[in-house]
């Protein structure tokens, strides 16, 4: 199976500040990637698929890049809203796989 | 509108069995693949399962292969996941999840989640 390992495990951060995620894919993926929010007590929130494509209904703020094992998430300007668990996902093969999360928090 | 509406969760007993129910409208779920994902309390995400539209293509995880059956019944707009020999481990949350359009893989819809709790 394919791992995804995201860094950092956690991230504290202030409203409007730019913060980046990454994850790496223990082999290639090309851009079979995808980026999820979850908040607690809540379904994930599909934000990127295909490691650069915005979701529909996605604020601009949200952007992705990448491809083959390496790839960011990115938020512009922080919003009280953002504040959640970030998780990647390989869709290269079976098994899908995610990445442990990352939790970002309030500074 | 989208929904997807999971049932079926409760307490079982370690190798005991649970028939999960995802109840799908405001699509056409028959156009669709659907997936199941579960989380453990406290952990990341793990996908379980995935069928496709015609039921002709079905994945399992490594660690649920040969316990749980995933099927679907489009004229009931309904998806499901038979669990048998449950485990300890098994304790999760488990989430349906549709498949992004024509995009294999991606979860654009989620439903609520139902709980599983394996315990003796």
């Amino acid at each position: 199976d394919i791992q995804m390992t995201q860094s950092p495990s956690s991230v504290s951060a202030s409203v409007g500040d730019r913060v980046t995620i990454t994850c790496r894919a223990s082999q290639g993926i090309s851009s079979w990637l995808a980026w999820y929010q979850q908040k607690p007590g809540k379904a994930p929130k599909l934000l990127i698929y295909a490691a650069s494509s915005l979701q529909s209904g996605v604020p601009s703020r949200f952007s992705g890049s990448g491809s083959g094992t390496d790839f960011t998430l990115t938020i512009s300007s922080l919003q009280p809203e953002d504040f959640a668990t970030y998780y990647c996902q390989q869709v290269n093969s079976f098994s899908y796989t995610f990445g442990q999360g990352t939790k970002l928090e309030i500074k | 509108e989208v929904q997807l509406v999971e049932s079926g969760g409760g307490l079982v007993k370690p190798g005991g069995s649970l028939r999960l129910s995802c109840a799908a409208s405001g699509f056409t779920f028959s156009s669709y693949s659907m997936n199941w994902v579960r989380q453990a309390p406290g952990k990341g995400l793990e996908w379980v399962s995935s069928i496709s539209y015609s039921s002709t293509y079905i994945y399992y995880a490594d660690s649920v292969k040969g316990r749980f059956t995933i099927s679907r019944d489009s004229a009931k707009n309904s998806l499901y996941l038979q669990m048998n020999s449950l485990r300890a481990e098994d304790t999760a949350v488990y989430y349906c999840a549709r498949d992004l359009a024509s995009v294999a893989g991606y979860f654009d819809y989620w439903g609520q989640g139902t709980l599983v709790t394996v315990s003796s």
